[in-house]
């Protein structure tokens, strides 16, 4: 299993600004990825960080909007950059630690005001 | 076509009843499915695999069938604690991505 925390918890936060999301895995693992939740709707893949590599993004991410880092195998953040009330939404990490499970942070509540 | 399509719900059921979820995906060479079950404000959390001969873990049942593309989740005697809501999940074939359904949510009433 992975235990995963994240940082902040909640923002609100004005628009135009930036926030930088924190994750932190209690074990190494190679392949993490950044989700969006918003309200009464399901997962939405942003991106995938993997230790190493430059972050492949999902079809309507940009890494100039959301850029990620990965600076090792236990650390994660995602930057929304520019906000706007349009980016109010949960942001989740999450973890593969096999290819049968995966993990989640317990996400990042983001209101822009 | 949505990669992965669930009964929107809601289901309001008794407690002790039978529900059941279903779910379609639109990937034939997906080789991975699972539900994951989301409580209010929680992140999502794997409940149980999807084999392809079907699964069962106490009174929850998981049925695969690739021809049709769908899978089903079988809740018996449900509890007031499986309010939920229940995400069908499946990978993106050729690629370690999973793709989430909008998730059925469930409330079990006393």
């Amino acid at each position: 299993s992975a235990v995963i925390s994240q940082k902040p918890s909640r923002d609100i936060c004005q628009r135009g600004t930036s926030l930088t999301i924190q994750c932190q895995v209690d074990s190494q693992v190679t392949m993490m990825f950044w989700y969006r939740q918003q309200p009464g709707q399901s997962l939405t893949l942003i991106a995938t960080a993997n230790q190493g590599s430059e972050a492949t993004y999902e079809s309507g991410f940009v890494i100039d909007k959301f850029p990620i880092s990965r600076p090792n195998l236990t650390f994660s953040t995602l930057t929304v950059s520019n906000m706007s009330p349009e980016d109010s939404s949960i942001y989740l990490c999450s973890v593969r630690v096999s290819y049968n499970e995966q993990f989640f942070g317990p996400g990042t509540r983001l209101t822009v005001l | 076509r949505k990669e992965v399509e669930q009964d929107p719900g809601p289901f309001n059921v008794p407690e002790g009843a039978t529900v059941a979820f279903n779910c379609t995906y639109s990937n034939s060479a997906s080789q991975s499915f699972f539900w994951y079950r989301q409580d209010c404000r929680k992140e999502p959390k794997l409940l149980m695999s999807v084999y392809s001969s079907g699964n069962e873990d106490g009174r929850f049942t998981a049925q695969l069938n690739r021809a049709s593309q769908y899978i089903s989740l079988l809740i018996r005697d449900s509890k007031l604690s499986d309010s939920a809501t229940y995400l069908c999940v499946v990978d993106k074939a050729n690629n370690n991505d999973m793709r989430f359904g909008a998730g059925t949510r469930l409330t079990v009433k006393p």
